[in-house]
């Protein structure tokens, strides 16, 4: 089975910190994504990766930046952490079929920004 | 700018039954994706059925069907034979690349299933 696998289910920071976020998958997936999903808001991209080294803004990318130097990883860096910023995070990949739409996806990451 | 509207925050449907979970789009693209994936409580989204845009034919997926209407812009989910283990939040998913990738997600139908 696939595995995509985040660092942690729950994380708590503090403003102004720069928070880490971990992905990592198992199946040599060349897209990797990056989601926060807030309620009422559905799933919002903020970076996608179709390669090592490779990325693209998704719809809100302010406020983030991502880091993905082997294929299987791929970071989400909050720089300064916002309130805002309070959300559940989501990673996924996929192989670059068509669509190449995110197709499995890890458990989350649930990160309060105090 | 393209947008994926699910216009029924909640549904419900007793077991065994058929229920349609709605979805419209926008775009001005001719060549996209639209997916659904199913997010059960504490647990892993997975993708449970692709449309490309350019097959004029529904996809099925065992007991999940699409109505897809193009020219509508709507992207209708139908479960049938409905079960405990379909509840979940429903998202509904546009994906396109013109330059660059787009991959939009609605804001969910949460849908219960009833004993």
């Amino acid at each position: 089975d696939v595995k995509v696998t985040q660092s942690s289910r729950y994380l708590v920071k503090r403003t102004g910190e720069k928070v880490f976020l971990e992905c990592v998958q198992d199946m040599d997936h060349e897209n990797m994504f990056w989601y926060r999903q807030d309620p009422g808001l559905g799933l919002r991209l903020i970076y996608f990766s179709y390669d090592v080294k490779m990325k693209e803004k998704g719809d809100i990318p302010e406020g983030y930046s991502v880091s993905r130097e082997k294929k299987e990883r791929f970071s989400l860096i909050l720089e300064s952490a916002s309130t805002n910023q309070t959300s559940m995070y989501l990673c996924a990949s996929s192989f670059p079929d068509e669509g190449n739409q995110p197709q499995h996806f890890g458990d989350g990451t649930r990160l309060s920004i105090l | 700018a393209q947008t994926v509207t699910q216009s029924q925050p909640e549904m419900s449907v007793q077991e065994a039954e058929t229920v349609t979970l709605s979805c419209t789009y926008d775009t001005s693209e001719s060549d996209y994706y639209l997916f659904w994936y199913k997010q059960p409580p504490s647990r892993q989204m997975i993708l449970v059925i692709r449309q490309e845009a350019y097959k004029q034919q529904n996809a099925t997926e065992n007991r999940f069907s699409v109505n897809f209407q193009k020219a509508a812009k709507s992207f209708s989910l139908k479960i049938s034979d409905s079960q405990l283990g379909d509840a979940a939040m429903y998202f509904c998913a546009y994906g396109s690349y013109s330059g660059t990738y787009k991959y939009i997600f609605g804001t969910g139908t949460r849908l219960k299933v009833l004993a």
